[in-house]
């Protein structure tokens, strides 16, 4: 069956460090891979995106890489700020524009 | 405010009611999609409608159903509603350039069966 994991622990760091959060999946063959910021109660924000022929890329303080080999990607945020606290999802899209997402990673940027 | 509305922002109601949920899309975005989180299966993808047909279906019960009206806005009508039932319902819409963009989320309805 299909399935997107992300580090089901809730992920703590110190402000300035660099945070990395992983997404896993198997069973897709994704063209784009997404990522999103949820803050509790709101609606989740798009960050962004990379495509299957990407390997990196980078926005500001945010940079994703997208192993589709090891069907894998990663999410960094760099020089974190308590403002960075959050929960961070990971979504997938096969051929079609329908976006399946991970359960999120919940960081907690300590000041 | 990210353009896309969602009301209401919350409803309560009892099991076996039903209940309609309105989303307007971002100006100019033709596809809407609904999806329902809930505290232990995350973000459910429900279904998408693109210029007022329907595109996709992810996991949506028979109890549920969704449209798309000529004005681009959508809704979903929840009816026999059990307690599981009990979620955010989110609304997102995306424009044409959707692999610049990425999905724009509404804030959503927070629904609770008593």
């Amino acid at each position: 069956s299909q399935k997107i994991e992300q580090n089901s622990e809730a992920l703590n760091i110190q402000e300035g460090k660099t945070a990395t959060l992983t997404c896993n999946y198997t069973n897709y063959s994704p063209a784009y891979l997404q990522w999103y910021r949820q803050d509790p109660g709101r609606g989740p924000v798009f960050l962004l995106l990379i495509r299957e022929n990407e390997k990196e890329k980078r926005k500001e303080r945010l940079k994703v890489t997208f192993d589709t080999t090891l069907k894998q990607s990663l999410f960094h945020i760099t020089a974190s700020q308590p403002a960075d606290s959050a929960t961070y999802l990971c979504a997938l899209a096969n051929t079609g524009n329908q976006f399946y997402f991970g359960t999120g990673t919940s960081l907690t940027v300590i000041p | 405010d990210s353009g896309v509305t969602q009301t209401p922002k919350h409803l309560i109601t009892a099991t076996g009611q039903r209940v309609t949920l309105r989303c307007s899309p971002r100006s100019g975005d033709l596809s809407v999609y609904w999806y329902q989180q809930s505290l232990d299966q995350g973000l459910q993808f429900l279904i998408q409608y693109y210029n007022g047909e329907e595109r996709a279906k992810g996991n949506i019960l028979e109890r549920f159903s969704a449209q798309q009206f000529p004005d681009l806005h959508s809704e979903l009508n929840l009816s026999s509603l059990e307690l599981g039932d009990s979620a955010l319902y989110f609304c997102a819409s995306s424009s044409r350039d959707r692999s610049n963009y990425g999905y724009t989320f509404g804030s959503g309805t927070r629904l609770t069966v008593v």
